[in-house]
């Protein structure tokens, strides 16, 4: 699976969109960009996976640029109850069933 | 999606001894796993959980130490052998779901030990 690269934190003001963004730079064909989040003393949550398009769900939007080097979660109006470390994951989705989670992107979101 | 119990939800338990941990599904599943996170770390995969067959162990994780049983499509456990200290973490079970491999991993809610 293509390592990412995420920032270790961010800030964003509630009622704000929450941009995060990943690097996959080696990415490859066949690989998924998945995105899943862990809120304190919970399991990690699926939030929303995509290929090559955009992707939108109740959740969340999912950005991938067209080289698919990288990819942004944008979750639009966020609130406190976002604060979580975001994950973001790039692997196959047939090979192993293996989910392999990175450092991630602590996110806070502030008043 | 599957939901899954897991207990103990989190103990303290002395050195030296073992603590075995349950994953039950809701429903069949063929993928199971199991995840370590220390504190303030990411969750590190420990192993994956076959039906009716051995385990798959990731680099780093030996059975003697984490022994894991799948004795039917809906429940495995974990052993934590033999304790010390540094095994003081969240212990997370894990499913993989749906017709896409990926799509709709569902995690327990975890078991937080405390070794002393």
């Amino acid at each position: 699976d293509a390592k990412t690269t995420q920032p270790p934190s961010m800030d964003c003001a509630e009622g704000r969109a929450a941009n995060l963004p990943c690097n996959h730079s080696t990415i490859s064909g066949n690989e998924y960009v998945y995105w899943y989040r862990q809120i304190h003393s919970q399991g990690p949550q699926y939030i929303i996976h995509g290929l090559k398009n955009n992707e939108t769900n109740e959740m969340a939007s999912l950005i991938i640029t067209e080289d698919r080097k990288s990819s942004t979660l944008i979750l639009p109006h966020a609130t406190l109850r976002d604060t979580a470390v975001y994950y973001c994951i790039a692997r196959r989705g047939n090979q192993g069933g293996k989910l392999i989670f990175g450092q991630g992107t602590e996110l806070s979101v502030k008043p | 999606s599957a939901v899954i119990s897991q207990k103990p939800s989190r103990d303290i338990c002395q050195r030296g001894t073992s603590l075995t941990i349950q994953c039950q599904v809701d429903s069949q599943v063929t993928m199971m796993f199991w995840y370590r996170q220390q504190p303030g770390q990411s969750l590190t995969l420990i192993a994956t959980a076959n039906q009716g067959s051995e385990a798959t162990y990731e680099s780093g994780f030996v059975i003697d130490k984490f022994p894991i049983s799948r004795p039917n499509l809906t429940f495995s456990t974990l052993t934590v052998s033999n304790m010390s200290p540094e095994d003081s973490s969240i212990y997370l079970c894990s499913v993989g779901t749906g017709g896409l491999w990926g799509y709709g991993y569902t995690f327990g809610s975890g078991t937080r030990l405390t070794v002393v």
